[in-house]
């Protein structure tokens, strides 16, 4: 088993939807949870950071955490075209390595 | 916010010949840097974590003696690719993070090495 878990997809959602990506961790310490987008050829930007249960939005972004199911989920509203891109999951424990999904990759069409 | 420079951003080299790829932190100290290497359509994966000052801890399977990294300050470490080959052709990675990794990694923006 892995210790980060995601879907790989591809997922695909009209231009307007929401998009749901999940992500399962295995290890119980991991304390801080992140999201990055990594588009095609490129190298991976840091969109979104939880730390606690429960929401953070930022935008049209959302992020989700439940520690005891060991599940972080990240909600795209208002999909754009510009989202297509691989929607990567990282678990770190406190002041650890990150450890990183394989990515699910988003593809949105107009 | 935090920035991470990496250069080359694209190389092309020869079979047999070694290359260097540099990775800098521009406006934090990075106490701690890694290398990645992400194939075509595949996952990152980790290579090496680099402290600076001390020997970087490399990743199972990953040949210590190739992927030569130094981790000078706290500013800047480098990878060396030695004796390339065409199976090194892959796109490089660094991140850096300050001790604690709780804001999160800074990537680089990679460099794609071609072995020919």
């Amino acid at each position: 088993q892995k210790e980060v878990e995601q879907n790989s997809g591809p997922l695909s959602v009209p231009e307007g939807a929401i998009a749901s990506l999940n992500c399962t961790y295995s290890d119980r310490v991991s304390q801080s949870f992140f999201w990055y987008r990594q588009y095609s050829g490129k190298s991976p930007e840091l969109i979104m950071s939880i730390y606690s249960n429960g929401d953070k939005e930022d935008g049209r972004f959302t992020a989700q955490l439940n520690k005891a199911s060991q599940y972080v989920s990240l909600l795209i509203r208002d999909s754009q075209p510009s989202d297509s891109a691989t929607y990567l999951c990282a678990a770190t424990p406190n002041a650890g390595k990150s450890t990183f999904g394989d990515g699910t990759t988003l593809t949105v069409k107009p | 916010g935090a920035v991470v420079s990496q250069h080359p951003s694209r190389v092309i080299c020869k079979s047999g010949t070694s290359v260097k790829i540099e990775c800098r932190s521009l406006d934090f100290q990075a106490t701690t840097m890694f290398w990645y290497r992400q194939f075509p359509k595949q996952s990152l994966m980790l290579m090496a974590t680099s402290n600076e000052g001390s020997k970087a801890t490399y990743e199972q399977g990953v040949e210590k003696d190739k992927f030569l990294i130094n981790h000078a300050s706290l500013t800047l470490s480098t990878l060396t690719v030695t004796s390339a080959h065409p199976e090194d052709s892959s796109f490089y990675i660094c991140s850096a993070t300050t001790g604690t990794g709780i804001s999160g990694y800074t990537f680089g923006s990679g460099t794609r090495l071609t072995v020919v």
